[in-house]
């Protein structure tokens, strides 16, 4: 199954929160596990991934969870900020390159 | 480095017309992709190319073509515009053997 499932679809977090986002996938073919970011009006931007054979993967603020057993990964992210106001998608590789995108969760950090 | 560059950045179309978006990359990398985003969707794949002359179908391929001459270019060719093919498309490239495809800034086409 090619499919990517993330929720929530918005997210509100209070300054200073922690905001977590959740996907799961089907196909255990699947070999990279990219975050992307995107702001609006510009195109998505790598935030952090990775690959199956890794629990955890930290990157100052941002944690990526992934339980393989469960096919389920998340992003938290430590400390929001309002800046980090965006979109996040989820994502997972296939064969030749090509990435299953989650239907995308809108974080709002509010003051 | 430009990165990876989109023309036009908005357009309006008929139903019926016919138009080009242009995407052009100055990194030298192998693979290209187009994406379509629509709203609460994500990003699905339209066609991608893993060199010059080489193009193969993705998710959504339906009314639209590709073509890729040349390393650096991608085009996409919307033949017959529908409303259906009213969203955000993106284009990104990657080079081979790395993981991260990185993305243009997008064309927001309105078909009407």
């Amino acid at each position: 199954q090619q499919q990517v499932k993330q929720s929530p679809q918005s997210l509100i977090v209070q300054k200073g929160g922690i905001s977590i986002i959740n996907c799961a996938y089907e196909n255990t073919a699947f070999d990279y596990f990219p975050w992307y970011q995107q702001f609006p009006g510009k195109g998505p931007a790598l935030l952090i991934a990775i690959r199956p054979d890794v629990s955890e993967k930290k990157e100052g603020r941002f944690t990526i969870s992934f339980n393989k057993s469960a096919k389920q990964f998340s992003l938290h992210i430590m400390d929001s900020q309002p800046g980090d106001s965006a979109t996040y998608f989820c994502a997972a590789r296939t064969s030749y390159d090509k990435v299953i995108f989650g239907p995308g969760t809108s974080l709002s950090v509010i003051p | 480095n430009a990165g990876v560059t989109q023309t036009p950045k908005f357009r309006i179309l008929k139903i019926g017309q016919s138009m080009t978006l242009q995407c052009t990359q100055d990194m030298n990398h192998n693979y290209m992709y187009w994406y379509r985003q629509d709203p609460g969707m994500g990003l699905k794949l339209i066609y991608y190319s893993v060199g010059a002359g080489i193009t193969d179908k993705g998710e959504v391929p339906n009314g639209y073509n590709v073509s890729r001459s040349t390393t650096e270019d991608f085009p996409l060719r919307l033949e017959l515009a529908a409303p259906s093919q009213t969203s955000v498309y993106f284009c990104a490239s990657k080079r081979i053997g790395d993981d991260e495809q990185f993305f243009g800034p997008g064309t927001r086409l309105t078909v009407l």
